[in-house]
Formats: C-alpha cells, sequence, structure tokens
C-alpha cells in the first residue's frame, strides 16, 4: 500500500518570502500523479498543483513550484512571494495513474503567513 | 455550474441515530469518494465507488454504509455502529482511467450532541 508522510506539521512564513513543504511517499508503481491540494479556513480542498510522475520536468503554477525527485519518492512544494491569503492546511496526496484508485493523502501541514 | 455538492453543511446526531451525508456531483464522473477528516489525522478513506452499483472499502470503513445507485449520487450513511462519528466529512469524484486529480464538494461537519 502506498503511504504519503509530510514530516512539518506546522511552518510559518514572513509575508513576500520563500517557504518550501516536504513531502515523501512510499510506493512500488513506476506510474502515478502526485498532487498538492491546499484548504483555507473555508475547508473547500483546492488542487494546487500536480505532477506525473513520468515527465522529468518539475510543474509549475504561478508562485507555486515543486521539486519531483523519483528515485528519492520526494515531492516538496515551494510557494514564492508569500502572500496573506496562502495561509492554509497544505495536504500532499498520491495517486496511482490507472485503476480509478482513490487519492492517498499525508497529514497535512498548516501553513501561516506573517504580516 | 458543474460540481459537488454536499448538503448539509453541518448536521446534529443524537447518540444512536443513523445520519444521511448527501454527496451530488454534475460532472459526469465515474468515481467518488468519502473521506473523514480529524485534526492531525489528514484525510482518511472511508469507502470509494468506481462505477455505478459497486463500491469498496476503505482504511475505515467500519461503523458507515454507502450506495452508488446513480452515477451522480454517492451518499454516506453513518451507523451507531460508528464509535466517534464526529468528523469533517469530505466527498470526491474523479474522471475515470486514467487517474487524474479528485475534486471536491464543500464537506459536512457532524457533531454527535
Amino acid at each position: 500500500a502506498q503511504t504519503v508522510t509530510q514530516s512539518q506539521p506546522e511552518m510559518s512564513v514572513q509575508e513576500a518570502e520563500t517557504v518550501t513543504l516536504s513531502c515523501t511517499y512510499d510506493t512500488s508503481e513506476s506510474d502515478y500523479y502526485l498532487f498538492w491540494y491546499k484548504q483555507p479556513p473555508s475547508r473547500q480542498m483546492i488542487l494546487v498543483i500536480r505532477q506525473e510522475a513520468y515527465k522529468q520536468q518539475n510543474a509549475t503554477e504561478n508562485r507555486f513550484s515543486v521539486n519531483f525527485q523519483k528515485a528519492a519518492k520526494s515531492f516538496s512544494l515551494k510557494i514564492s512571494d508569500s502572500q496573506l491569503g496562502d495561509a492554509a492546511m497544505y495536504f500532499c496526496a498520491y495517486r496511482s495513474r490507472w485503476g480509478n484508485t482513490p487519492l492517498v493523502f499525508g497529514k497535512g501541514t498548516r501553513l501561516s503567513v506573517i504580516a | 455550474d458543474g460540481g459537488i455538492t454536499q448538503s448539509p453543511k453541518y448536521l446534529f446526531r443524537k447518540e444512536g441515530q443513523n445520519v444521511t451525508l448527501s454527496c451530488e456531483q454534475n460532472l459526469n464522473h465515474d468515481a467518488m469518494y468519502w473521506y473523514r477528516q480529524d485534526p492531525g489525522q489528514g484525510l482518511r478513506l472511508i469507502y470509494y465507488s468506481q462505477i455505478v452499483n459497486d463500491f469498496q472499502k476503505g482504511d475505515i470503513a467500519e461503523g458507515y454504509s454507502v450506495s452508488r445507485e446513480k452515477k451522480e449520487s454517492f451518499p454516506l450513511t453513518v451507523t451507531s455502529a460508528q464509535k466517534n462519528p464526529t468528523a469533517f466529512y469530505l466527498c470526491a469524484s474523479s474522471i475515470g482511467t486514467p487517474n487524474t486529480e479528485a475534486f471536491f464538494g464543500q464537506g459536512t461537519r457532524l457533531t454527535v450532541v
């Protein structure tokens, strides 16, 4: 079974600075997706970024980028120019590419942004 | 607009009662999922369904039941056998294979009183 580990329960960052959230995962599969979801105080889950394991290029979405290290099974999220609206819970998730299988989530990292 | 609708947003249950949480999607997605969220626990899978009239247990299915009679609907019943039902419940759906991301509803906060 796949597992996802987020080792930082809480993080904080100064507004306009950069922060990196860590995620590691365990799988025997070679073809899969990795995701970062954001859950603001409204508790609505919002997809931040997606990475396909077969792509070597790291995914980027505006101020959000990932560092995907497939051999190390590491998938960190970098938030640049942090804004107050970035304050939220961030969940790392894994999903097999085939089979309509569910997402497997880490326990989350609570990010605070300091003005 | 397409999306996933969960209702109600808040639900109160007396001990010993069964309650049903609603989840409806108009995204034409094949798969639907129920997750439970507790502080410090992340999202844990309760049940999922890959097609109509079929569903599988997740990691914490005890005390819960589901049905999938229509593609659009995947209700979750929290039975009296669930010893600690107070939690935030999230429903999600996704398109068929190859898998991509899942889309989530707004959630239901269930409290036992």
